[in-house]
This record gives C-alpha cells, structure tokens and sequence, in this order.
C-alpha cells in the first residue's frame, strides 16, 4: 500500500538553527513522484519541490535542501538558517500509482508543524 | 495573481443544514479535488474530477457530493451537516494526467458546524 510518513509531529527551533524534516514513504511502483508543500498560518498549500523516482540527485534552492534515498525511501528536507517565516506545515505526499482510476493522485502525509523562535 | 478561490473562508453552520462550498480555478485546469484537513490526521482525499461533469470518489467521500457543470468550478456539497464535518476544507486544481501534476490549492474554508 501507498503510505507517507511523517514522524515529527511538531519541531520547535530558534532563527538561525537549521532543522530537518524527516519524510519516508511506502510504494511498490517504480515510477513515482515526491512533493513538498508548506502550508504557512494563512492556510494556502504552496507548492516547493517535485522529484521523479529516477533523479536521485539531492537539491538546493536558497536556503531549502531536499536529500532523496530510494534506498531507505525517504526524501527530507533541510532548511539551513532558519528564519521566522518558515513557521509553517510542511507535507510531504507521494504520487498514486498510475490507471485505475488514480492517476496519479497525491498521498500525504499528515504533516510537521515548524515554530521557528525569534 | 489569483488563481484557486474558495468562496468562503469560514462558515457556520447547524446540523442538518445543506452545505455548499464553492470552488473556482482560472488556470483552465481540467483536474479539480476537495481535501479535507483535520489536525493528527493530515489531508484526506474527498473527491476529485478530471472532466466536466465527471467525479471520482476519494478516500471519505461518505456525506459528501460535488459537482463539476463548468471546467473552472468544483463544489462541494454536504448534504446534511453534521458535527464531524466540521473541518478546514482545501480545494485544488492541476493539470495533465500523471503522478506529476503540481496541486494549486485555494486558501481553505474552514466549516463549523454546531
């Protein structure tokens, strides 16, 4: 079966600390994607990164880093030097197997909350 | 720079009240879905439309119906509210036909129901 998880419930660090978000996942296809949403206290979901199951290359975009392991099947999430703005909840979710009527709908996982501490 | 509105940010409603949350992309998307959110349990798939006037159900669709008359609108339906239905409401939109679809989702609707 699909599965996301997130076992960091909540996450508390001061500015400048950088904190990793733990995401590992369950699926039987070979060809799959992985999101990141963050979910700021306004409520809207935005989009951060998407990765395909065969570019095991790990990114970096400013302060965001993103290490994907097909190996231990997870996909984590950096942010070095934290700041107050990256309070948010962070989702990561996996794409549905393709056909069956799915095609290609998103699991996630139940999220982590990051207080981020002036 | 608008792109998924939700029409109603909160909502309070009484048991056994008809419910519609409306939901409109104008990014001409042809897939359109409606999460509900709840804390512990992250976002859980009530329904989704990949077409005009199609539906598929998701992972709870029980005391849920949609509608999809126009590509740019998805509403959402309770029939007859009940307390656990009260939740924050998420609506999004992609397009294309794979696992890779990006989501846009609107700002939420957070329903209360007493």
């Amino acid at each position: 079966a699909q599965k996301v998880t997130q076992a960091q419930t909540e996450i508390s660090v001061v500015e400048k600390e950088d904190v990793t978000l733990d995401c590992v996942y369950e699926t039987r296809d070979t060809t799959y994607y992985l999101f990141w949403y963050k979910q700021p206290p306004s409520g809207e979901l935005v989009f951060l990164i998407r990765r395909n199951s065969f570019d095991e290359q790990n990114e970096i975009s400013g302060r965001y880093s993103w290490n994907f392991q097909k190996s231990t099947s997870s996909f984590n999430f950096t942010i070095t030097a934290s700041q107050v703005v990256d309070s948010a909840v962070y989702f990561c979710a996996l794409s549905e197997p393709f056909g069956g009527g799915s095609q290609g709908n998103l699991i996630f996982g139940k999220g982590t909350k990051l207080s981020v501490k002036p | 720079d608008v792109k998924v509105t939700q029409s109603s940010r909160y909502l309070v409603k009484r048991t056994g009240e008809k419910v519609f949350l409306e939901c409109v992309q104008d990014m001409d998307h042809e897939n359109m879905f409606w999460y509900r959110q709840d804390p512990g349990l992250g976002l859980r798939l009530i329904y989704f439309s990949y077409d005009v006037k199609m539906k598929e159900k998701g992972d709870i669709p029980e005391g849920y119906s949609v509608s999809r008359e126009k590509k740019e609108r998805f509403s959402l339906i309770l029939e007859s509210a009940s307390t656990n239905q009260t939740s924050m409401y998420l609506c999004a939109s992609s397009t294309g036909k794979t696992g890779a679809n990006v989501l846009t989702f609107g700002a939420g609707s957070r329903l209360t129901v007493l």
